[in-house]
Formats: C-alpha cells, sequence, structure tokens
C-alpha cells in the first residue's frame, strides 16, 4: 500500500533549526511536496523535490534522497510565526498526492 | 487575488439533509480537487476534475457528488449526510503543468453533522 509517514509534533525554540523527516512508499514517484498549514488556515505550498538533493529555499530547506524513500524539511531561525502543522505529502505514478498526517511544530520562547 | 474561494466556510445539517459546497477559482486552473481534513489523518481526496465537464473518484468518494459544468467552478454534494461526513472540507486548484503543481487551496469549509 501507499503511506507517509511524519512525527505527530515536535517542539523547538525560537532562534534554532528544527528537521521534520518524512518517509513515503508510493506505488511510482513523480515528487515529493511540503506544505505549511498554520491552525484553521488552509494549507500553502512550501517545496517541491523530485531529484535527490537539498533545495534552499531562504530559512527554509528541503531534501529528498529517493533511494531511501525519505525526505526532511529543515526550518532555520526560527520565528514564533512557524508554529503550524507541516505537511508532507509525495506523488505517485498517477500523479495523485498521498498525504502524510502532519507534524505540529510548537515554538516556544 | 481571490484564488480559490469555497462557500460557505460553516455549515450545520441533521442526518439525512443535502448540502452543495461551492468552490470558485479565477486562475483558469485545469485541474481542481476536494478533500476532507480530520484530525490525526493526512488529507483525502474526495472526487477530482482534470478539466471542464470531467470528474473523478478519488480515496473517499462514498456519499459525495461532484459537477464541474463551467471551468472555475467545482461542487460538491452530500446528497444524505452523516455524522461521519463531520470534517473539514478543502477545494484545490492546480494548472496541472509539468513545474511545481502547486496546488492552490481554498479557506476551507466546516461541516458538523448532528
Amino acid at each position: 500500500g501507499q503511506n507517509i509517514d511524519q512525527p505527530t509534533e515536535m517542539t523547538a525554540t525560537e532562534g534554532a533549526i528544527v528537521q521534520i523527516n518524512c518517509t513515503y512508499q508510493t506505488s511510482g514517484f513523480n515528487g515529493l511536496f511540503w506544505y505549511q498549514q498554520h491552525a484553521g488556515e488552509a494549507p500553502t505550498f512550501l517545496s517541491y523535490n523530485v531529484l535527490d538533493g537539498l533545495e534552499e529555499k531562504g530559512r527554509f530547506s528541503s531534501f529528498l534522497s529517493r533511494s531511501k524513500g525519505y525526505s526532511y524539511l529543515l526550518l532555520k531561525e526560527l520565528q514564533m510565526k512557524d508554529s503550524a502543522s507541516y505537511l508532507c505529502a509525495a506523488m505517485d505514478s498517477n500523479y495523485q498526492l498521498i498525504w502524510g498526517a502532519g507534524t505540529k511544530l510548537i515554538i516556544k520562547p | 487575488n481571490a484564488g480559490v474561494t469555497q462557500t460557505p466556510k460553516f455549515r450545520v445539517l441533521k442526518t439525512g439533509q443535502s448540502m452543495t459546497l461551492l468552490c470558485a477559482q479565477d486562475m483558469n486552473h485545469e485541474y481542481m480537487y476536494w478533500y476532507r481534513q480530520d484530525p490525526g489523518m493526512g488529507l483525502r481526496l474526495i472526487h477530482y476534475s482534470v478539466g471542464e465537464g470531467t470528474t473523478a473518484k478519488g480515496e473517499v468518494p462514498d456519499g459525495y457528488n461532484v459537477s464541474r459544468l463551467k471551468k472555475q467552478n467545482f461542487l460538491l454534494g452530500l446528497e444524505s449526510a452523516a455524522p461521519s461526513q463531520t470534517s473539514v472540507y478543502f477545494c484545490a486548484s492546480t494548472s496541472g503543468t509539468a513545474d511545481t503543481g502547486e496546488l492552490f487551496f481554498g479557506e476551507g469549509s466546516r461541516l458538523t453533522v448532528l
């Protein structure tokens, strides 16, 4: 079956760095997405990886290893506004997204 | 800058009642989707459309129907609501081009079935 695993909740300190891991199993693979979702709001796009390696975008970076079925989202210089859920989603061979349950990130002062 | 708009934002139904959720996008996107989001679970695809006049079933289609008569609108209907359909519903759209495939989401519609 198809499956996405990510931690349910993580806590980090303002100004620090946090890494949110995601492992996936899909029928075929057409890319890995990360979305941010603040409580009570819609998900918003953060990143897309289809090739192995690190993609950097400001304070956020996303890494993909296709051979390991693994990705992570790295958030640097954490700010209070980064408190949100982070959703990992893998696109299968039919271009359908398989979503993880999300990782709730709590930032403490 | 409307993007994707969902109506209504909140609704309370009694078991057996029917209702329609409307999704409208002004980005000329071909692909549109209806998801439901429940606590502790990932987004689950209900139905989707790859263009005007087309619809297809997703992961959890039972109890729902959809229509895409106009490119900009995607309607989700519940014919006979059940408590199991209490959820937050999100509409999303994408251009379907081979770049990031970024999904644009509406603000969500919170449905409670009593």
